[in-house]
């Protein structure tokens, strides 16, 4: 139980097109999911909180109009790459707080974005 | 603020050899503690978690004790096999948002 999945897995696209990514919970219902990126060889960093039905909470530096982040459903959020830029090229994973308590959360596989 | 400080990598080890991956935090109040994996190409998984002083998670072989005294929840494993090659994550929940604060990661690399 508590699976999260993410689409694409991977894509490219060239610089200034957007790129959308969803993230969904399967098995569970996700009232909040986080999403984070990840650079080669370093951690992850929280990029924002996502509440289903309200809007995101951006963490300090993440650009809110940059990042669209959208929790419409209680298994769903997506994040829109605006105007991508090959500097946003990353690993972005999501993750929901799941049934495990409220600190525990699950984590998509990744999606990874090369911009060109 | 809250942070995590984990050992760097990489951490290469002959199979059945003893794995301690240390792992210390700074925190306010009492934060729960997690080890997550990441295999090559996978995203995070859970592995164990600790919720309260003294309290020790395991999973797969692998265990860490909350250690408050010390700040500490440092992963071990006492035969490590060539699938546990993967980066390990500590991390600590805490505070009214339940963030989760990420350590740098820990390359695990076994040889056969």
């Amino acid at each position: 139980g508590a699976v999260v999945s993410q689409h694409p897995s991977w894509v490219i696209c060239k610089s200034g097109t957007s790129v959308k990514i969803e993230c969904r919970s399967l098995d569970f219902q996700a009232t909040t999911m986080f999403w984070y990126r990840q650079f080669p060889k370093q951690s992850l960093m929280l990029m924002a909180t996502s509440n289903e039905g309200s809007k995101a909470t951006y963490e300090q530096g993440v650009e809110k109009d940059k990042f669209l982040i959208n929790h419409a459903s209680l298994t769903l959020s997506t994040l829109t790459v605006t105007s991508a830029h090959p500097e946003d090229s990353s690993f972005y994973i999501c993750s929901a707080r799941g049934p495990g308590g409220q600190e525990t959360q699950y984590f998509g596989p990744g999606t990874r974005l090369l911009v060109l | 603020g809250n942070s995590v400080t984990q050992m760097e990598g990489p951490v290469t080890l002959s199979e059945e050899a003893f794995l301690t991956i240390n792992c210390t935090y700074t925190a306010t109040g009492y934060p729960s503690l997690f080890w997550y994996v990441q295999y090559p190409g996978e995203g995070l998984q859970l592995l164990l978690k600790a919720t309260k002083a003294d309290d020790k998670g395991s999973n797969k072989g692998f265990e860490a004790t909350y250690r408050k005294e010390t700040t500490s929840f440092h992963l071990e494993k006492g035969s490590v096999q060539v699938s546990d090659s993967a980066v390990y994550f500590c991390a600590l929940s805490g505070g009214a948002t339940n963030k989760l604060i990420f350590g740098t990661g820990t390359l695990l690399a076994v040889q056969p």
